[in-house]
């Protein structure tokens, strides 16, 4: 069974860089896979960043962008703030209509 | 307002059964492919299921195929997630969530707040 690999935490101090990546246990990500990036606070449902690999969604700050890097999905905050500070998931087609979220990583920013 | 509303949330029984809604407003429910979405406490978020607009095509996630049906009333606006031999490890928020478009590429643009499923004795 294909596993949805994302880093489980990362740290970024304020205003710093930070490459969060999505891979698959087998195999490579493309944009076939359907890439999109969710954040999530606590108590909160998830909120929609990046679609279709690179697109931001409405009202989603120009630090957030979406790529392929290698053979992953990759979400880049660049100038990070602290209400960057959330879980973030991936989610990715696998074809045959089943999708899989990762494990999520926890960023911290401090 | 565009939004989604999940409903039926409950303490329930293992091996017991629970019928999840959703309602949706403010945009024309029938054109959009449907999602459940859960996420268990202090866990990541986990597919569960997603219908077709027309309800022509419904897809699991392995863990629930068989025991959960998700199903549609476009004429009511309302998608629903009929959770059957209900197990300790299907405790979670089950949240609601629309897909953006019909083909891929495709990702969720709307999201429901969440409704609680908890299964213990």
């Amino acid at each position: 069974q294909t596993v949805v690999t994302q880093e489980p935490s990362f740290s970024v101090s304020p205003g710093g860089t930070v490459t969060l990546t999505c891979g698959l246990s087998s195999g490579s990500v493309s944009t076939s896979n359907s890439p999109s990036w969710y954040q999530q606070t606590p108590g909160q449902p998830p909120r929609t960043l990046i679609f279709n690999t690179y697109s931001r969604s409405s009202g989603v700050p120009d630090r957030f962008s979406g790529s392929i890097l290698g053979n992953k999905a990759a979400l880049t905050i660049t100038g990070a703030q602290a209400d960057d500070d959330s879980d973030y998931y991936c989610l990715l087609c696998l074809g045959s209509g089943i999708w899989v979220f990762g494990g999520g990583t926890k960023l911290t920013v401090l | 307002d565009v939004q989604l509303v999940e409903s039926g949330g409950a303490l329930v029984q293992p091996g017991g059964s629970l019928k999840l809604s959703c309602a949706a407003s403010g945009f024309t429910f029938s054109s959009h492919w449907m999602s459940w979405v859960r996420q268990a406490p202090g866990k990541g978020l986990e597919w569960v299921a997603n219908i077709k607009y027309n309800a022509a095509g419904k897809y699991y996630v392995d863990s629930v195929r068989g025991r959960f049906t998700i199903s549609r009333d476009n004429a009511k606006n309302s998608l629903f997630l009929q959770m059957t031999s209900l197990t300790v490890e299907d405790t979670a928020i089950y949240y609601c969530a629309r897909w953006a478009t019909s083909t891929l590429p495709n990702w969720y643009d709307l999201w429901g707040q969440g409704t609680l499923v908890t299964v213990s004795s």
